[in-house]
């Protein structure tokens, strides 16, 4: 199963916008977009997820490319607890839901 | 809140024991997985279930086993351990095996093998 592709790491001002562009060019249709985030010693944690449409909650905006190949997770207003490897991912719907995770983006986030 | 709790977040283990890493989530969630984590390959799905007594094998299940009694206890053991299984053990749970539910995963057992 192809991962994703994500820079290694950005840096961010605090209060800034932040943009985590992710490319997966081979994903199925039936593949969904994850979003998750790990700060040092934890598990991973949700962040948001989407098919096609763009999606927003309270932590981001996932938008989603109109031939589902990248997307970019937005974080509006970076705070300095928002500093964590955020991880781009595939979960395969037709296989039990089964999360494909890739290197992930070391997010820093300056005062 | 969900909560998923594994049994140690540090263990110590010689080359050839038996170990048992334990995972418990108290949300009534049908799935649950156990991946590893290790510098420049990031997580690595290991196992999953999608019930009790039922079993899936992940990308890299080799040197592994699970066991499902309870709905809510998802065990991951190595039979006898080696020193390239030292690495960070992460147990997750989901309410079922559709990608519109999260995963929710534990604080992770760091593991060594000497």
């Amino acid at each position: 199963d192809a991962k994703t592709t994500q820079p290694n790491s950005m840096e961010s001002n605090e209060e800034e916008p932040v943009h985590l562009p992710c490319n997966h060019s081979t994903i199925s249709g039936t593949d969904y977009i994850h979003w998750y985030r790990q700060l040092p010693s934890q598990g991973p944690e949700y962040v948001i997820h989407g098919l096609t449409s763009n999606v927003n909650n309270r932590m981001a905006s996932l938008a989603i490319a109109e031939d589902r190949k990248s997307s970019t997770l937005i974080l509006h207003r970076a705070t300095l607890r928002d500093a964590a490897v955020y991880y781009c991912i595939r979960c395969r719907g037709n296989q039990g839901g089964k999360l494909i995770f890739g290197q992930g983006t070391e997010l820093s986030v300056k005062p | 809140d969900v909560k998923v709790t594994q049994s140690s977040r540090y263990l110590v283990k010689r080359t050839g024991e038996k170990v048992f890493l334990e995972c418990v989530q108290d949300m009534d969630h049908e799935n649950m997985f156990w991946y590893r984590q290790d510098p420049g390959l990031g997580l690595r799905l290991i196992y999953f279930s999608y019930d009790v007594k039922m079993k899936e094998k992940g990308d890299i299940p080799e040197g592994y086993s699970v066991s499902r009694e309870k709905k809510e206890r998802f065990s991951l053991i190595l039979e006898s351990a080696s020193t390239n299984q030292t690495s960070m053990y992460l147990c997750a749970s989901s309410l079922d095996g559709n990608c519109k539910e999260t995963q929710y995963f534990g604080p992770g057992t760091r593991l060594l093998v000497l």
